[in-house]
C-alpha cells in the first residue's frame, strides 16, 4: 500500500500570494496531522484531525493559514497571503487510530515552500 | 525554553562505532517518547517508541527513558553509513494528540 502522499514536493511561490498544499494519508487512517519544519529545526505541530474534524488547531501560526479535510480523506493545508518566514518544509502525517496511545505516525516526505 | 532540546550536532563516527543521541524534556507529562529517523529531503520514520520509564531494544537500535531526570537516550550498535540520517526525539502527553519534536541531530557515520 502507499504512504502518505503530499504535493506538490516543490513550491516557489512570491510573497503575497496564496498557496494550498495537499495530502494524501494512508487509506483508512483516521487521524491526520499537519507540522512545520524550517530548515535544521524539527517538526513543529500545526493542526489535527480526527476523521472531518478539526480537533486542534493550536499550532497555526496565524489567520492566514487553514487547513480543512472536509471528506475525512484528503486534507488540504492554505495560505494566505504568503510571507518570507513561512518558507518552510510542510510535513503530512497520519495515524490509524484515534485517540489512543501508540498509533505510531506515518510521515509523508513534505512540500518545501519557498517564498520570495 | 522549549519543551524538547536536543542537541543538533553535527556528529561524526566512524563505521562500526557505539553511537549515543540523547535528549532532555522540560514537560513532567510526557508519557510516550519517540526516536525518529529523517534522511535527507524525507519525512520522518518512526523508529523506537516507549511509554514510560525503561528500556526498549530492537535490533541495534536501543532506547532508553529516564523521567527522574528527564532525560532520553537512543543509542545504535555497529554503526552504518545508512544510518546517516537526522534522529529526532519527540514526546507526547497521554490522551494527548500532538507530538512535540527536538531540534534534531544530524549523524554521519564515515566507512
Amino acid at each position: 500500500g502507499a504512504g502518505v502522499s503530499q504535493s506538490p514536493r516543490y513550491k516557489v511561490a512570491k510573497r503575497g500570494q496564496d498557496v494550498a498544499l495537499r495530502c494524501d494519508p494512508i487509506s483508512g487512517h483516521v487521524s491526520l496531522f499537519w507540522y512545520q519544519q524550517a530548515l535544521g529545526q524539527g517538526p513543529e505541530f500545526l493542526t489535527y484531525f480526527q476523521n472531518e474534524a478539526q480537533l486542534d488547531k493550536s499550532g497555526l501560526p496565524s489567520d492566514r493559514f487553514f487547513a480543512e479535510r472536509p471528506e475525512g480523506s484528503v486534507s488540504t493545508l492554505k495560505i494566505q497571503r504568503t510571507q518570507q518566514e513561512d518558507s518552510a518544509v510542510y510535513l503530512c502525517a497520519s495515524s490509524l487510530a484515534m485517540g489512543t496511545g501508540n498509533s505510531p505516525l506515518h510521515f509523508g516526505n513534505g512540500t518545501r515552500l519557498t517564498v520570495t | 525554553q522549549k519543551e524538547v532540546e536536543q542537541d543538533p550536532g553535527p556528529l561524526s563516527v566512524p563505521e562500526g562505532a557505539i553511537v549515543s543521541l540523547n535528549c532532555t524534556y522540560s514537560n513532567s507529562a510526557f508519557q510516550y517518547f519517540m526516536w525518529y529517523r529523517q534522511y535527507s529531503r524525507k519525512g520522518p520514520e518512526l523508529l523506537m517508541y516507549t511509554y514510560s520509564s525503561g528500556n526498549k531494544e530492537d535490533g541495534r537500535f536501543t532506547a532508553q527513558v529516564d523521567k527522574s531526570s528527564k532525560y532520553i537516550s537512543l543509542f545504535i550498535r555497529d554503526s552504518q553509513p545508512s544510518d546517516s540520517a537526522t534522529y529526532l526525539c519527540a514526546s507526547r502527553i497521554r490522551g494527548a494528540q500532538k507530538l512535540v519534536f527536538g531540534q534534531g541531530t544530524r549523524l554521519t557515520i564515515n566507512p
